[in-house]
């Protein structure tokens, strides 16, 4: 039973434009959900996070929503950047755990 | 302030041998959890360690077992390999609070075991 999913494998998107990464989830127990960017064999960096009270929260170039009556996510990063090429990767815990349920990610090309 | 450290970074060894993996937290931080990451699998949770106990656990045989010291550094052990073992193995270490912000759930590069 995969808890948190991202059911896209891939996006590509022109530099400057908007990338709109979604994730959806199924446990209504989890009280934060974070974002991480990873590099092939490199561990997955953190992004942003938000808690299950907020609806939406905001850093730099990084917005993430959350629609709880939906159980869904998203990620928007604006404007992306080449740099911003990885794979990104969803997660929730429930509270004061260290455990982490990832989406499967998703690849984000940014073109130039 | 130094991150977290795994070691070492590669690994490959033979069917049926055990391999030790380690992990070194950020200094101040408790908790310590392991995840592998195939990729048919993504990254999966394997266990938790804090305060020297394991706190959770998921979906895995037996054959993988890890534990934690005093100084909150952990070991994760794999015991009679076998070829779908093959797989980036990263920890991730925690603050005492579990902050979800950038403090915390930080993860080292992992270490890449291949068995063959």
């Amino acid at each position: 039973d995969q808890q948190v999913k991202q059911n896209s494998p891939s996006l590509s998107v022109q530099e400057g434009r908007i990338s709109i990464l979604n994730c959806d989830y199924t446990n209504s127990m989890f009280d934060y959900f974070l974002w991480y960017k990873k590099y092939p064999a490199e561990g997955p960096t953190f992004l942003i996070s938000i808690s299950s009270i907020k609806d939406k929260n905001e850093d730099g170039r990084f917005t993430v929503f959350l629609n709880k009556s939906a159980k869904h996510l998203s990620l928007h990063i604006v404007p992306s950047q080449p740099g911003d090429s990885a794979v990104y990767f969803c997660a929730a815990r429930t509270s004061n755990t260290g455990k982490l349920i990832f989406g499967q990610g998703t690849t984000l090309q940014v073109k130039p | 302030k130094a991150g977290v450290t795994q070691t070492p970074r590669y690994l490959i060894k033979t069917r049926g041998q055990q391999v030790t993996l380690s992990c070194s937290p950020i200094s101040g931080h408790r908790s310590v959890s392991w995840y592998q990451q195939t990729p048919g699998q993504g990254l999966q949770f394997l266990f938790e360690y804090f305060s020297e106990t394991q706190r959770n656990k998921g979906n895995f045989p037996g054959r993988f077992s890890g534990r934690q010291f005093s100084n909150s550094r952990s070991e994760m052990n794999v015991s009679t390999l076998e070829l779908g073992d093959s797989a980036l193995y990263l920890c991730a270490s925690s603050l005492p609070d579990w902050t979800a912000g950038p403090s915390g759930y930080t993860f080292g590069s992992g270490t890449r075991l291949t068995v063959v």
